[in-house]
């Protein structure tokens, strides 16, 4: 069982549509990321949880320590939000490490 | 742009050949990480170097090899390359280790490597 593991595995939408993507995760973290990539592109790094909520204009993400769980929403979806979005763990100070243990990650795609 | 500059952006090579890509980490950062993303393992950690030591060892492979220089940026050394090395490269960089909620952690735009 991987220690990442998100759901869904794809995701189509329309634009104005709220989206939410789930990850659970299996090992003590220090940190949860949520990761940005478009097609044959980069990681964009759109937030780094260790508790709580955060926001970033249209995007909120949170996560839940006790249940192991975050969520990534997405309001007022549009085209550009088309990605991959990959949630990511690191166990930071739990380690001696800060690499990051990926989910499969979850491929939106959102139709005007 | 992160701040994380990877060189060189895409590498078409062939079996058999070696190819060194480059990673220089966002000023101030002293760890860096290099990871494979592959279309069939996904995400994979490769290795972590902390101001010049290695620091974590993931999936990398014997024939894959690093290092981390006086000058903190590093290098990512593929040889006798195989068609299923092809794959994207990336490096990211923090500050110290264990310092992520604190301090971040940037990606690199990656590099692309073919082997054919």
């Amino acid at each position: 069982k991987n220690e990442v593991e998100q759901s869904p595995q794809n995701l189509t939408a329309q634009e104005g549509e709220f989206i939410t993507i789930n990850c659970s995760y299996s090992v003590g973290i220090s940190a949860l990321h949520w990761l940005q990539q478009h097609p044959g592109g980069g990681i964009v790094s759109l937030f780094m949880l260790s508790s709580g909520k955060k926001k970033h204009g249209r995007l909120i993400a949170t996560i839940n320590i006790q249940e192991k769980h975050s969520s990534l929403h997405i309001t007022a979806s549009h085209p550009r939000d088309s990605a991959v979005y990959i949630c990511a763990v690191s166990k930071g100070w739990l380690g001696n490490t800060d690499k990051l243990i990926f989910g499969t990650g979850t491929r939106l795609q959102v139709f005007p | 742009d992160s701040g994380v500059t990877q060189t060189p952006k895409h590498l078409i090579t062939a079996t058999g050949q070696r190819v060194t890509l480059r990673c220089s980490p966002r000023s101030g950062d002293l760890s860096v990480y290099w990871y494979q993303q592959s279309l069939d393992q996904g995400l994979q950690f490769l290795i972590q170097y902390y101001n010049g030591e290695e620091r974590a060892k993931g999936n990398i492979l014997e024939r894959f090899s690093a290092q981390q220089f006086p000058d903190l940026h590093s290098e990512l050394n593929l040889s006798s390359l195989e068609l299923g090395d092809s794959a994207l490269y990336f490096c990211a960089s923090s500050f110290l280790p264990r310092t992520v909620v604190r301090y971040g952690y940037t990606f690199g735009s990656g590099t692309r490597l073919t082997v054919v």
